[in-house]
C-alpha cells in the first residue's frame, strides 16, 4: 500500500513570497490532516478535512494561510507571503475516519528567509 | 480546554532497562489517546492507540501503554529498551468533537 506523498521535500524562499505544498493521500483515506512542526516542538494542527468539508481550521492563519482538498483527495496548502516564523516542516496525515490513527508523510521542510 | 503533557524533554535509559515516557491529559468526554514516534529525518509512525476497553494497550515493537482515568495519565512504556528506540515520541488526544492535540514531545536515548 502507498503512504502519503508530499511534494516537494524542501523549500527555500524569501519572506514575503508565495509558497505552495502538495498532499496525496493513502488511497480511500476519508480524513486528511496538515500540520506545522517547528523545530523543537510537537505538531500543531493547521486543518483537517473530512472528503471535501473542513472539520477544523481554527488554528490556521486565515490571513496568509489557505488549503483545499480537490474531489476529496489530493490537497494543497499555500502561504502568501511568507514570513520568517513560517520556516517549519509542514506535516500532511491522513486516516480511514477521524477516530482512527493517522498515517504521515515525509513532510515539507520550509526555510524562509 | 484540551491539552496535552509530556513533562520530561528528554529520557534516557540503558540498554536493556525498562523505559517510561509520560504523558498527562486533560480532555472533556472521553479521550482517544495515542502515541507516535518520530525517527530522525522520518515521517512520524504511529505506535499504539487507547479508545475503550482494556487499560493497558499494545502496540508496536514492543511497547505498550497504560490508561489511567484517575490520573488522567497515558504513558508509554518497554520492558527492556534496545539502542534502536532512541526517537522523539509525541502522545497525542483527541476528545469528543474529533479535535486533535500533540504533546511536544520527549527524546529518548538508550544508552548502550
Amino acid at each position: 500500500e502507498a503512504g502519503v506523498a508530499q511534494s516537494p521535500r524542501y523549500k527555500i524562499i524569501e519572506k514575503r513570497q508565495s509558497v505552495a505544498f502538495w498532499c496525496n493521500p493513502i488511497s480511500g483515506h476519508a480524513t486528511l490532516y496538515w500540520y506545522q512542526q517547528i523545530l523543537g516542538q510537537g505538531p500543531k494542527l493547521l486543518i483537517q478535512f473530512q472528503n471535501n468539508g473542513v472539520v477544523d481550521d481554527s488554528q490556521l492563519p486565515k490571513d496568509r494561510f489557505s488549503a483545499e482538498r480537490l474531489k476529496g483527495v489530493d490537497s494543497t496548502l499555500k502561504i502568501q507571503p511568507a514570513k520568517l516564523e513560517d520556516s517549519a516542516v509542514y506535516l500532511c496525515a491522513s486516516s480511514p475516519l477521524a477516530r482512527n490513527e493517522q498515517f504521515f508523510g515525509p513532510g515539507t521542510r520550509l526555510t524562509v528567509l | 480546554a484540551q491539552s496535552v503533557a509530556q513533562p520530561e524533554d528528554q529520557v534516557n535509559v540503558a540498554e536493556g532497562n525498562p523505559l517510561t515516557v509520560k504523558c498527562t491529559y486533560s480532555v472533556s468526554g472521553n479521550p482517544y489517546l495515542f502515541w507516535y514516534v518520530q525517527y530522525p529525518n522520518r515521517g512520524l509512525q504511529f505506535l499504539l492507540k487507547y479508545i475503550t476497553g482494556d487499560n493497558l494497550v499494545k502496540g508496536s515493537y514492543g511497547f505498550e501503554a497504560e490508561f489511567n482515568k484517575s490520573q488522567t495519565s497515558f504513558h508509554l512504556k518497554k520492558p527492556s529498551a534496545l539502542v534502536s528506540d532512541s526517537a522523539l515520541y509525541f502522545c497525542a488526544v483527541r476528545d469528543r468533537d474529533d479535535k486533535i492535540i500533540f504533546g511536544k514531545g520527549t527524546r529518548l536515548h538508550i544508552l548502550p
